[in-house]
């Protein structure tokens, strides 16, 4: 079962980029990397998900190194309205072999 | 299209009752997950429904049980509830039973007094 470790926390001013790193040291060959936020009183948001080497969308970039060891959610230019808990989540689907970790979260404080 | 639905918003039970939770699930998803969170233990993986079937298990003592319906709704139930299970208890659905994209619900939130 796959561990996470991530930052409890982070602060950032407006218009920076923030890259928030989780380690998964005992990642396994079918686990993939997800990366969710979650603002107080909600559910947890999907943002980005990948395998390996660097995913982009229009929100964030994911890069996940070779030996998957690691990776870093990336958020470009943040906002006020990205102070949110990031959780990094790491694991594979299949009926009686899901392994999901969920980190503790990393929350994420935009200062103006 | 709607999203996940979760019902109640906020629960009050006392020590040694049950509870049942219900969630609707995204229209077309067959995969319904649940999850806990504490602010001590963080977010925990409950079990996942795909198709009327409880296809995984995450580490949670069997007074944690739950359900899914032919409609996809699924429904939660705590037995002998102690103070330790108060929490926010979330639901997520996915299309396929993909874990990778879920869509989570506002969550309930269960206190037991």
């Amino acid at each position: 079962l796959a561990k996470t470790t991530q930052p409890i926390s982070m602060d950032s001013y407006e218009g920076q980029e923030v890259n928030i790193t989780c380690s998964h040291n005992n990642i396994a060959t079918n686990d993939y990397i997800t990366w969710y936020q979650q603002f107080p009183s909600q559910g947890p948001r999907f943002i980005i998900q990948g395998y390996k080497t660097k995913v982009t969308n229009e929100v964030a970039s994911l890069f996940i190194p070779a030996d998957r060891k690691s990776s870093t959610l990336s958020l470009p230019r943040v906002s006020l309205s990205d102070t949110a808990v990031y959780y990094c989540l790491v694991g594979s689907s299949g009926a009686g072999s899901y392994q999901l970790t969920f980190g503790k979260g990393t929350k994420l404080s935009v200062i103006p | 299209k709607a999203g996940v639905t979760q019902t109640p918003r906020y629960l009050i039970k006392t020590r040694g009752q049950q509870v049942t939770l219900s969630c609707s699930p995204i229209s077309g998803h067959r995969s319904v997950s649940w999850y806990q969170q504490t602010p001590g233990q963080g977010l925990q993986f409950l079990f996942e429904y795909f198709s009327e079937t409880q296809r995984n298990k995450g580490n949670f003592p069997g007074r944690f049980s739950g359900r899914q319906f032919s409609n996809s709704r699924s429904e939660m139930n705590v037995s002998t509830l102690e103070l330790g299970d108060s929490a926010l208890y979330l639901c997520a659905s996915s299309s396929s039973g993909d874990f990778y994209e879920q869509y989570f619900g506002p969550g309930t939130r269960l206190t037991v007094t």
